[in-house]
């Protein structure tokens, strides 16, 4: 079975600088990846998506995450951060028909400092 | 579209209560998800249906919960009876042609808690 670690619960960035939050996956064969990011209150939105083809990818509010096969992982990098992007982040990943079964990280809570 | 609406937001209780919660996918929507977030144990797929039908509910608790999809807009998760350990936010979600395929639309949860 699949599984995700994010193993940052908690991160703190000023605002402006950049960040990266860890993903790692267990998968045997190639994974579908996704993070996904919640605000205080509010449901999970998706941020970014990999099932194929170019390793980074592109998200929405400035993210991008590179699959790295290699390391089993799965980051997520802003080059600026703003106060706004203080959420919960969620790494998922998912598997290539069969068990439908998505798994999620536990969630890195990102602070932004001014 | 009105995204995926849950009701209600909050549900305070006692415990032997019964408690149903609510969900409306978005329209169009075959895929709709229910999971339960807690500190402990972070997000759970409790269960979901394809086109109204259940397809794993393998991650529902115990026999006191139960979920149900009479058709293509509605689904309650009803817990019977209700305890303290209960206590969580529990999220409804909805996908066009499932979760690897495409991306899941959260509503913004239901919050109970279990006294």
């Amino acid at each position: 079975a699949q599984s995700v670690t994010q193993p940052d619960i908690h991160i703190t960035v000023s605002e402006g600088a950049s960040l990266e939050l860890r993903c790692n996956y267990s998968y045997g064969a190639t994974p579908y990846l996704f993070w996904y990011v919640q605000s205080p209150g509010q449901g999970l939105q998706l941020l970014l998506k990999y099932f194929s083809g170019d390793t980074l990818v592109q998200g929405i509010k400035g993210f991008e995450a590179e699959f790295k096969r290699s390391q089993s992982s799965f980051n997520l990098r802003k080059p600026s951060v703003h106060w706004s992007d203080a959420a919960e982040y969620f790494c998922a990943v998912g598997t290539a028909g069969g068990s439908y079964i998505p798994t999620f990280g536990r969630g890195t809570s990102l602070i932004v400092h001014p | 579209d009105a995204g995926v609406i849950q009701s209600p937001r909050h549900e305070v209780t006692e415990m032997g209560q019964e408690v149903t919660l609510r969900c409306k996918p978005i329209s169009g929507h075959d895929y709709l998800f229910w999971y339960r977030q807690t500190m402990m144990r972070g997000l759970e797929l409790l269960i979901y249906f394809n086109n109204n039908v259940p397809i794993d509910d393998s991650g529902m608790p115990e026999d006191r919960f139960s979920a149900k999809m009479p058709n293509a807009s509605f689904s309650t998760l009803k817990i019977q009876p209700s305890e303290p350990r209960d206590s969580a936010v529990y999220f409804c979600a909805s996908s066009l042609r499932g979760f690897n395929t495409g991306e899941l639309f959260f509503g913004e949860g239901s919050r109970l808690t279990v006294l």
